[in-house]
């Protein structure tokens, strides 16, 4: 079957600590995007790839790095410089966003301990 | 002025009525539009999209756009308590490539 894995499910983090999110489709999708989902703030752009080995920020990309080395993978990586990473964390993928809208992974539940 | 905008909610319906989702959008330019649902917890799941002014539907499912006044509404027929969700509005805004900007999505509850 088709899709897009998210992995880990759940995730804790300790003050200082890097963490890498991890998000693989084999869907054959160009695009992949990252966004990070708070209460009442709905869906926040992080970043997102068009095509493999380039990436571009989003609108909230402080704190956050990411790679696309292979069309099927884009890893997010939440550095110690994120100071509120407590959140749920999106990943999609799409042919077309314009004409498809996305495909989305179940998602990264990420608390700070 | 947010770019697409929703109101939060939440919008409660009794099973069977009617439930009416709307999303306005600044853009006038705008191209293509969709709705996701997302259970608490759970990942945003695509139900519908909308290009063309009009009405589309799709089962219980019912979207209508007008690009005039820049407005894409969701209706929802016989609802269901399963149909208890957040929806949320998507839209490809113009000279965004491909890349959508979500709304803060509508809580909708369906009472028993």
């Amino acid at each position: 079957d088709g899709g897009i894995t998210q992995s880990p499910k759940y995730l804790f983090r300790k003050e200082g600590q890097n963490v890498t999110l991890s998000c693989e489709q084999n869907l054959n999708h160009d695009a992949m995007y990252w966004y990070r989902q708070d209460p009442g703030q709905g869906l926040r752009l992080i970043y997102y790839s068009q095509i493999v080995n380039d990436f571009q920020k989003g609108d909230i990309a402080e704190g956050y790095s990411v790679s696309r080395e292979k069309k099927e993978s884009f890893p997010l990586t939440v550095t110690s410089a994120q100071k509120n990473p407590t959140a749920f964390y999106l990943c999609a993928s799409s042919t077309d966003g314009k004409l498809y809208g996305y495909t989305f992974g179940s998602g990264t539940r990420l608390t700070v301990v | 002025q947010k770019e697409v905008e929703q109101n939060s909610g939440p919008l409660s319906v009794p099973e069977g009525a009617i439930a009416s989702l709307n999303c306005t959008y600044s853009d006038r330019g705008s191209q293509s539009f969709f709705w996701y649902r997302q259970y608490s917890g759970k990942s945003p799941e695509l139900i519908m999209f909308i290009y063309s002014n009009g009405d589309k539907e799709d089962g219980r499912f019912t979207a209508q756009l007008n690009k005039a006044s820049q407005y894409v509404s969701l209706l929802i027929r016989d609802s269901q308590p399963s149909d208890s969700a957040t929806y949320l509005c998507a839209v490809n805004l113009w000279g965004t490539a491909s890349k959508l900007t979500f709304g803060t999505g509508t809580r909708l509850q369906v009472t028993l």
